[in-house]
């Protein structure tokens, strides 16, 4: 078990929906992040929270919207999404130290598998 | 050009044998290097660091080269639970905090 957890583990909706992500870790770090992985593609780093604050947004469309109203918990609302939105998202987190998060490994959630039709 | 290459093989190796996976990266402020297994419809998990000066957990031994811009993994005597995809990830701070991923090297170990 990695200690991070991630809800639901699959999710149908509609491009009119609106549903949220949930992310909880139970190690005691203190970033977060979310992943997207599409098929036979990298992993894309979307959003990084760093004690709670928004620390990157790296040129993610608006009908993503990311909240971390704490440490251990991270939500990723989506709305008006597109089928190319479709893909597995990964919460991970980590435990900064010094404010450097380039040196932390991080430990991911088991991810959510979203279809948009 | 990509900021991290893999050869995204597949590679496939008998049980026992020894296989090898280089990653190349394209940033020079990049700072800190990892090696990650995803197993097929699983969440990626660290295998190891790599440090400059080398390091070695078992039948995995991980280098990096700065000069060249590039780390490697090998694996010995491989196993069959070996099989999965492995990813080489690099950290930076480069106008703000990057993480970039691999797009991964799949790997099979065959009986």
């Amino acid at each position: 078990e990695t200690g991070v957890t991630q809800t639901p583990r699959h999710l149908v909706m509609g491009m009119t929906n609106k549903k949220s992500l949930k992310c909880e870790q139970h190690l005691g770090h203190n970033a977060m992040y979310w992943y997207k992985q599409s098929a036979k593609k990298p992993l894309e780093l979307m959003f990084v929270y760093n004690f709670k604050e928004q620390t990157e947004n790296n040129s993610v469309p608006s009908r993503f919207s990311p909240e971390c109203p704490n440490s251990s918990h991270l939500f990723l609302h989506l709305h008006t999404l597109q089928p190319e939105d479709s893909a597995l998202y990964l919460c991970a987190s980590s435990q900064l130290r010094d404010g450097s998060p380039q040196q932390e490994t991080q430990y991911f959630g088991p991810g959510t598998r979203l279809l948009v039709l | 050009r990509k900021e991290v290459e893999q050869d995204p093989g597949p590679f496939n190796v008998p049980e026992g044998a020894t296989v090898a996976f280089n990653c190349t990266y394209s940033n020079s402020a990049s700072q800190s290097f990892f090696w990650y297994r995803q197993d097929c419809r699983k969440e990626p998990k660290l295998l190891m660091s790599v440090y400059s000066s080398g390091n070695e957990d078992g039948r995995f031994t991980a280098q990096l080269n700065r000069a060249s811009q590039y780390i490697s993994l090998l694996i010995r005597d491989s196993k069959l639970s070996d099989s999965a995809t492995y990813l080489c990830v690099v950290n930076m701070m480069s106008g703000g905090f990057k993480t970039i991923f691999g797009a991964g090297t799949r790997l099979f170990v065959k009986a």
